[in-house]
């Protein structure tokens, strides 16, 4: 069963403005990623926080984690034509669960037109 | 060029057919793993490796075999393909097992079983 559940499924925005989409997760975990896909190719990582950070950031993109909700958002600002993908969030099994893979979400489907 | 290469990019096979889809990885990774991606339903785990000679059952195994004889090849192998293993495959690597790290993708096998 899937760990992660993102939200929404599908995002559609104008050039310029932010993207905002959530993941949550189940179980308690010790880490969490965020990949993003461009139609039909492999994932590229973009983040990754663990569960004793409460926010991140790299270039344009911003991570939070709430652990007491299980959850994490994904912020990109200032969205460009080229962040059209989908992006997926990924998660560890969490403490007593297995830790040696990581468990994707369904993922996000954004368009930004330009 | 770090990188996760996949062969062939795409299949079209009849059922029974037996097939084989090679990963190879340039990054000395310990960890790899393969993937199938099905419309709505995200990313799921078929087989994963430790290291070489170590090989585990991920989440949906049924109808696939794995090898780790090397350390950089990872070959899926489908001993008797059937139409509902059509989906897009993909192989990672990464340093070693866990949600620490970050997973590097191939660019995909898109498999059609007719």
């Amino acid at each position: 069963s899937q760990q992660g559940e993102e939200d929404p499924q599908a995002l559609s925005i104008q050039e310029g403005e932010n993207a905002s989409m959530n993941c949550s997760y189940k179980t308690s975990i010790n880490n969490l990623q965020w990949y993003r896909q461009n139609s039909g190719r492999g994932l590229v990582h973009l983040i990754l926080i663990r569960s004793n950070e409460r926010e991140k950031h790299s270039g344009r993109l911003r991570v939070t984690l709430d652990t007491s909700k299980k959850s994490s958002s994904l912020l990109i600002t200032a969205s460009r034509a080229a962040d059209t993908a989908s992006y997926f969030c990924a998660t560890d099994a969490g403490y007593g669960g297995a830790t040696n893979k990581l468990i994707f979400g369904t993922g996000t489907l954004l368009a930004v037109q330009p | 060029e770090a990188q996760v290469t996949q062969n062939p990019r795409y299949l079209i096979t009849v059922t029974g057919k037996k097939l084989t889809v090679t990963c190879s990885q340039n990054m000395n990774h310990e960890y790899m793993s393969w993937y199938r991606q099905d419309p709505g339903l995200g990313l799921r785990q078929i087989y994963y490796s430790m290291n070489v000679e170590v090989t585990d059952k991920g989440d949906v195994p049924e109808g696939y075999k794995v090898s780790r004889k090397e350390k950089r090849n990872f070959p899926l192998i489908l001993e008797s393909p059937s139409p509902n293993q059509t989906s897009l495959y993909f192989c990672a690597s990464s340093l070693s097992a866990g949600a620490i790290y970050e997973q590097y993708f191939g660019p995909g096998t898109r498999l059609t079983v007719t």
